[in-house]
């Protein structure tokens, strides 16, 4: 597609209920980010994957979170045993760089998957 | 730690005005400064960028200033205009890890007809 697509839009659960969000980068691009948006708290970094490597995971608040990449290209990030304070705007986003790349690599961010835990 | 921090939180412009958003960071490590506009229930779209070589960078009605030795770096907006009331982020990056941003906590902007 042309830009970063997510599913779902919105997703209410039940605390202690797990969830999977889905993330679609654009077509060709290595670097692959999720970011959570708190009211008030700006984006905070969750976890980055660049190609075949390691992913950087130094941003997951807890262990119940994880996240995967498959194939180089779609995205999942599971929140298991999910508590009220997980509710948050969870935004992925890709870019054509990462590590060491010297060009404007901006992300393209998706619309993100609201999360209300109830 | 709040790396990067911006204000005001909030801001009121009328039509035609300059909107002036500041961000100050504290990693003098940082060498990646880009500002990003959210509109409600979208996702953050990359607006203009600088590097600390430059001072100043100017796209169309927005333009960054930068000062290095104040670790500070400045979204103005010109002859403002409703369509760009949203919310402002400003970000940074450093070096080897410049794929991680660091983000302020943001602005919003509303531009009175």
């Amino acid at each position: 597609g042309a830009g970063v697509s997510q599913s779902p839009s919105n997703k209410v659960t039940e605390k202690g209920k797990d969830v999977e969000l889905r993330c679609d980068p654009i077509s060709g691009h290595t670097a692959l980010y999720w970011y959570r948006q708190s009211l008030g708290q700006g984006l905070e970094f969750l976890i980055y994957f660049q190609g075949n490597s390691a992913p950087d995971k130094s941003g997951l608040p807890s262990d119940r979170f994880s996240a995967e990449r498959t194939g180089g290209s779609v995205s999942t990030l599971t929140i298991q045993r999910t508590q009220q304070e997980d509710s948050a705007v969870y935004l992925c986003a890709s870019s054509l760089g990462g590590a060491g790349r010297r060009v404007n690599y901006g992300y393209t961010f998706g619309s993100g998957t609201r999360l209300t835990v109830v | 730690q709040q790396q990067v921090k911006q204000s005001p939180q909030s801001l009121i412009v009328q039509k035609g005005g300059i909107s002036i958003i500041n961000c100050a960071y504290e990693n003098t490590a940082f060498d990646y400064f880009p500002w990003y506009q959210q509109f409600p229930g979208k996702g953050p779209a990359l607006l203009i960028a600088i590097r600390p070589d430059v001072s100043e960078k100017k796209e169309g009605r927005f333009t960054i200033s930068f000062n290095k030795s104040a670790k500070q770096f400045s979204l103005h907006i010109m002859d403002s205009q409703p369509g760009d009331s949203a919310t402002y982020f400003c970000a940074a990056s450093r070096g080897s890890s410049n794929y991680k941003l660091t983000f302020g906590k943001g602005t919003l902007l509303t531009v009175n007809p």
